[in-house]
């Protein structure tokens, strides 16, 4: 079957801190891979995204690398900032089929 | 301006009484769905469509009700049947692509005492 698997939070960082939030799947067939972050209050807003192996998704300092080897698609970031503090969510969408599997979310909370 | 729009952003209703979520998107795509997040947890998917006339039970489409008769539009009621329907929803649309992201409104947050 379909799954994803998250760190579990919450996780707390100083500013300027590297971020590492675990993310691994289970999958029939080769999947797409995302990351969303939710704000308090608001809906999902997607990251980052990478549609095969190898892939490297990235955005506003985000990285997530599709590793098919490992079955992961961990986000990365250098330095975090007290913005960067929301909710993350691991989501895959299987080559078959049409439903997403979303993590259960990790929070992050930055301080200054 | 290209988008979902979710309303209203805060419902409350008395036990009991059934009540409608409204969401309403004009990126054109295919596919709509409906997500039940409790605080602490992930999403859980409630009803989804890919087409217009047909949608098919999520995980938990217990106690709640979907209509598609529209392309735009995909209105969740919650009935009294639903146990516990205190909780934040979410509506999502997708082009049906697997490497397309779902697109998510800014979602109801759902009160009933």
């Amino acid at each position: 079957g379909n799954s994803v698997t998250q760190m579990e939070g919450p996780v707390t960082l100083s500013e300027e801190a590297f971020l590492t939030i675990n993310c691994t799947y289970t999958a029939t067939g080769y999947p797409s891979l995302f990351w969303y972050v939710q704000y308090p209050g608001e809906g999902l807003q997607l990251l980052l995204k990478a549609t095969k192996a190898d892939d490297k998704g990235s955005n506003k300092g985000f990285e997530a690398t599709y590793r098919k080897e490992t079955t992961s698609f961990h986000l990365e970031k250098g330095s975090v900032q007290v913005s960067d503090s929301a909710v993350y969510f691991c989501a895959l969408s299987p080559n078959t089929g049409n439903q997403f599997y979303f993590g259960t979310g990790t929070s992050l909370t930055v301080i200054p | 301006d290209g988008g979902i729009t979710q309303s209203p952003k805060y419902l409350f209703r008395k036990e009991g009484q059934n009540v409608t979520l409204s969401c309403e998107q004009n990126l054109n795509h295919d596919a709509m769905y409906w997500y039940r997040q409790d605080p602490g947890q992930g999403l859980r998917l409630i009803y989804y469509s890919q087409i217009v006339n047909d949608f098919q039970k999520g995980d938990i489409a217990e106690g709640y009700s979907v209509s598609r008769e529209k392309k735009e539009s995909f209105p969740l009621t919650v009935t009294s049947a639903q146990k516990n329907p205190t909780a934040f929803y979410l509506c999502a649309t997708g082009d049906s692509s697997y490497t397309s992201p779902l697109h998510f409104g800014n979602g109801t947050r759902l009160t009933v005492t």
